[in-house]
């Protein structure tokens, strides 16, 4: 059963230090999300993705964040200067169409340090 | 009313029992509703999607109200393993925002 993957699973940086998520969505999905989870909060929207650009994003995704889907399977989350309130679990989601069901990956934890 | 709200919990019950969750919603032109499962520290998995008026798979069954904008979930013949926070999800009219509510936490107990 396709599904979507996430690396690294867990990843430790230094406050002001730039990382870079990574998502290989399910093959013949076409849109794409990135959502955040603090730990012991709720699940945030942060950006949809669709057609190679940006359809929608929160007002948590701001300057320091931007995705990138740099080849046909890869989408990444960049996080520019890390702070330490970026810390949290961060999933990876596609779906085939707007507003069907979305399948996550198994998230990527960030620790900032 | 807020955007979507959820039956705090938690529910503790034991196994066999049939339990039932509410989320309410604001939106009145949302469209489709997820329920989807979360066990601690692992992404949300699907459940359920909701469609038109209900869906019913196996244990469990989603009932969509329109008219009071709220969505449940029944679980029958609960099993230790359906121990979980269970979040309704819901797209923004109109956006690819997707909401999702602060779940409802729910043990099976023995």
């Amino acid at each position: 059963e396709p599904e979507v993957t996430q690396t690294p699973s867990h990843q430790v940086t230094q406050m002001g230090q730039e990382v870079i998520l990574r998502c290989v969505p399910i093959s013949n999905h076409l849109y794409f999300y990135w959502y955040r989870q603090i730990l012991g909060q709720k699940v945030e929207f942060l950006v949809s993705f669709y057609n190679n650009e940006i359809s929608e994003k929160s007002e948590i995704f701001d300057d320091q964040f931007s995705v990138e889907r740099p080849d046909g399977s890869n989408f990444t989350l960049k996080i520019r200067s890390t702070k330490l309130e970026d810390s949290a679990m961060y999933f990876c989601a596609s779906s085939v169409g707007s507003g069907f069901e979305q399948y996550f990956g198994p998230g990527t934890r960030l620790t900032v340090t | 009313r807020k955007e979507v709200e959820q039956d705090p919990g938690p529910f503790n019950v034991p196994e066999g029992a049939t339990v039932a969750f509410n989320c309410t919603y604001s939106n009145s032109a949302s469209q489709s509703f997820f329920w989807y499962r979360q066990d601690c520290r692992k992404e949300p998995k699907l459940l359920m999607s909701v469609y038109s008026s209900g869906n019913e798979d196996g244990r469990f069954t989603a009932q969509l109200n329109r008219a009071s904008q709220y969505i449940s979930l029944l679980i029958r013949d609960s099993k230790l393993s359906d121990s979980a926070t269970y979040l309704c999800v819901f797209p923004k009219p109109g956006g690819q925002n997707f909401v999702f509510g602060p779940g409802t936490r729910l043990s099976v107990l023995p």
